[in-house]
């Protein structure tokens, strides 16, 4: 019973294109996350978000953009892809001031 | 986004030893101390969140300890066996609202020698 998943696994992509990672998690939290894992394997904060706020990292460029279909997924859209996305990105999810579930995590890799 | 600094970088540790690592994070507007520990391959899974100073938290042989006030925490881990080896991250949230993203620190590898 996968708590946070992540699809797809692995990731290949054209720059130029748009591409979209979903996350989905059955744990019934209320706020889930993206962070992206750089080249350094540094993990950085992109989006929190829950019903009622969405928090932005000011340095996540606007390509980047979440959409929540729901409060169980937190789905990562990404125009124009650019080489410097090539990443582990993870999705997370929690409940307010408890520790963050991570899910397996998706290798983008863009040529 | 916060400076969270952990210290050292990594640490090579005999097995059987106890060893202990740092994370420094700034004292004001804290909200909370998260732990994580995070194997190759797999996905960060929290140990301890920790929100008052003075707490001790423990799991097991993996201990922690918090000073709001300095803006420290410390991880120790008693007699090291080798799947104890990973990356510890420890990570701070930048608010205390509810959508609380964490600042990570870049990690203490871990290493622990047969």
């Amino acid at each position: 019973d996968t708590a946070v998943s992540q699809t797809p696994k692995y990731l290949v992509t054209q720059m130029g294109n748009d591409k979209s990672i979903k996350c989905e998690q059955n744990l019934g939290h209320d706020t889930m996350y993206w962070y992206k894992q750089d080249s350094k394997k540094f993990l950085k904060i992109m989006f929190s978000y829950n019903n009622k706020e969405l928090i932005i990292n000011e340095t996540v460029p606007n390509r980047f953009s979440p959409k929540s279909p729901d409060k169980a997924h937190l789905n990562l859209h990404i125009n124009s892809l650019e080489l410097g996305d090539s990443a582990v990105y993870f999705c997370a999810s929690s409940q307010a001031g408890t520790g963050k579930f991570f899910g397996p995590g998706t290798r983008l890799t863009v040529l | 986004i916060l400076n969270v600094e952990q210290s050292p970088q990594s640490l090579h540790v005999q097995e059987g030893d106890s060893t202990n690592f740092t994370c420094s994070f700034p004292s004001s507007n804290f909200y909370a101390l998260h732990w994580y520990r995070w194997e190759t391959a797999k996905s960060p899974e929290a140990l301890f969140v920790m929100t008052l100073n003075g707490d001790e938290k423990k799991k097991g042989r993996i201990s922690a300890t918090l000073n709001t006030k300095e803006g420290y925490s410390y991880l120790y881990i008693k007699g090291s066996q080798p799947e104890d080896s990973a990356t510890y991250l420890c990570a701070s949230p930048y608010s205390g609202g509810g959508a609380d993203g964490l600042t990570f620190g870049k990690g203490t590898h871990l290493i622990i020698q047969p």
